[in-house]
């Protein structure tokens, strides 16, 4: 099992651009959640999903935005990226409602210049 | 809302030297409560977790009890070594709300031969 992927490890953007990050499990996990890693700030949640085809806002949701069309997968979509979309992305995973602990990916470094 | 505050690193010891890590939190109900470890280029990693009051977490060494009147989690060992250096987080899950994780900012720990 790989577990939790990403794709891309790393990436630069200019103002404006548009990109998709993607986030894949093999472990057959329901849930699955988008988290950004800024320093001193910990990890925020972005967006989170809790099956196929569903998604729903967490803490910092603008100017991104989510699809769950499989189970395995989920993408980040930045529409028109800012500077302050420079972050480390973590994807993660859990089996479902009633598991305590998710699996997170190795994380996407975002730079917007 | 919820929240999580542990202590500012970074925390610089010596090898066999004793650890404490200060968490604690704000949370109606009940959460449950964890503490993640970061290391270097990887994705976090659930180190412990305890989920109702005065139970106690542990692994790899680490230990962590769960007090609710102190509203703390503070993560203990008794000997560092040089591979334990990494980014430690505390976070919380509260019941119900997709059991969604809070992170505290982090703490970064090196340990010296």
């Amino acid at each position: 099992n790989a577990g939790v992927t990403q794709t891309p490890k790393f990436r630069v953007l200019k103002t404006g651009q548009s990109m998709t990050l993607l986030c894949a499990q093999d472990m057959n996990h329901e849930y699955m959640y988008w988290y950004r890693q800024d320093p001193g700030m910990g990890l925020r949640l972005i967006h989170y999903s809790v099956g196929e085809g569903t998604t729903a806002k967490g803490e910092v949701p603008d100017g991104y935005n989510v699809s769950r069309l499989k189970k395995q997968n989920f993408l980040l979509g930045l529409e028109s990226a800012a500077p302050s979309q420079t972050s480390v992305y973590f994807c993660a995973s859990k089996i479902s409602g009633f598991s305590y602990e998710q699996y997170f990916g190795p994380g996407t470094r975002l730079t917007v210049t | 809302g919820d929240s999580v505050t542990q202590m500012e690193g970074p925390v610089t010891l010596s090898e066999e030297a004793f650890l404490t890590i200060n968490c604690t939190y704000t949370a109606t109900g009940y959460p449950s409560l964890f503490w993640y470890v970061q290391y270097p280029g990887e994705g976090l990693q659930l180190l412990l977790k305890a989920t109702k009051a005065d139970d106690k977490g542990s692994n790899k060494g680490f230990e962590a009890t769960y007090r609710k009147e102190t509203t703390s989690f503070h993560l203990e060992k008794g000997s560092v070594q040089v591979s334990d250096s990494a980014v430690y987080f505390c976070a919380l899950s509260s019941p119900g709300g997709y059991n969604k994780l809070i992170f505290g900012a982090g703490t970064r720990l090196a340990v010296h031969p």
